[in-house]
């Protein structure tokens, strides 16, 4: 079974700093896709940032970018410039191809310091 | 984007009644739809994945005959929690999907709390 692992329950930065969140998971699939989710006081998930396994390049969103490692089965978030708002839960998810659902990490509180 | 529109956001029941939960994709054919239960701050950890049409198939350590989920049609799900106890007081979740899509749209989450 997959499993997703966070091992950081929580975080505090400094706004308009830099953060990394970890998370690392297990496969042995090859072929799969891995997700950081922001989940606010309202508890509304939202997608933070999408990784396809194939990819080599990591992905960027505006503020939020990944270091995906493969080899290693680790899946890092960096928040630049830190806001205020940014601060929420966020869980870092796994989902193998096909119909399958998401297996999500458990979670690492980030708080934004003004 | 799509929306997914889920119903009550909180509800307080008896112990021994039963409350359903609806979740509505708005603009899109939910063909397959996720529940998730999140315990106060853990992770979600997944009910049960239904697709239209289809019985649910239910995680290990689910009861299928307290949990019932229905998903009659393309655009709702529904999650009832049969004879309440306490111990489903929680936070569910539901996610739905359209076809091979890699997105997931959820709910904006129901609290459930039994009395």
């Amino acid at each position: 079974a997959q499993t997703v692992t966070q091992s950081q329950p929580e975080m505090s930065v400094q706004e308009a700093e830099t953060v990394t969140l970890s998370c690392t998971y297990d496969t042995s699939e090859s072929d799969y896709y891995l997700f950081w989710y922001k989940q606010p006081p309202s508890r509304q998930m939202i997608l933070v940032i999408r990784q396809e396994a194939y990819k080599q390049q990591n992905a960027t969103e505006n503020r939020f970018s990944v270091n995906f490692q493969k080899a290693a089965k680790s899946f890092s978030l960096k928040i630049s410039d830190s806001q205020l708002g940014d601060a929420a839960m966020y869980f870092c998810a796994y989902k193998r191809s096909g119909n399958t659902p998401l297996v999500f990490g458990k979670g690492t509180r980030l708080s934004v310091i003004a | 984007g799509a929306v997914v529109s889920q119903h009550p956001s909180w509800v307080i029941c008896k112990s021994g009644t039963s409350v359903k939960i609806e979740c509505r994709s708005l603009d899109f054919q939910a063909t397959t739809m996720f529940w998730y239960r999140q315990f106060p701050k853990q992770s979600l950890m997944l009910m049960a994945t239904s697709n239209e049409g289809s019985k649910a198939t239910y995680e290990q350590g689910v009861e299928k005959d307290k949990f019932l989920i229905n998903h009659a049609s393309l655009t709702l799900s529904t999650l009832t929690v049969t004879s309440a106890h306490p111990e489903d007081s929680s936070f569910y979740i539901c996610s739905a999907r359209e076809g091979q899509g890699l997105k997931a749209f959820f709910g904006q989450g129901t609290r459930l709390t039994v009395v």
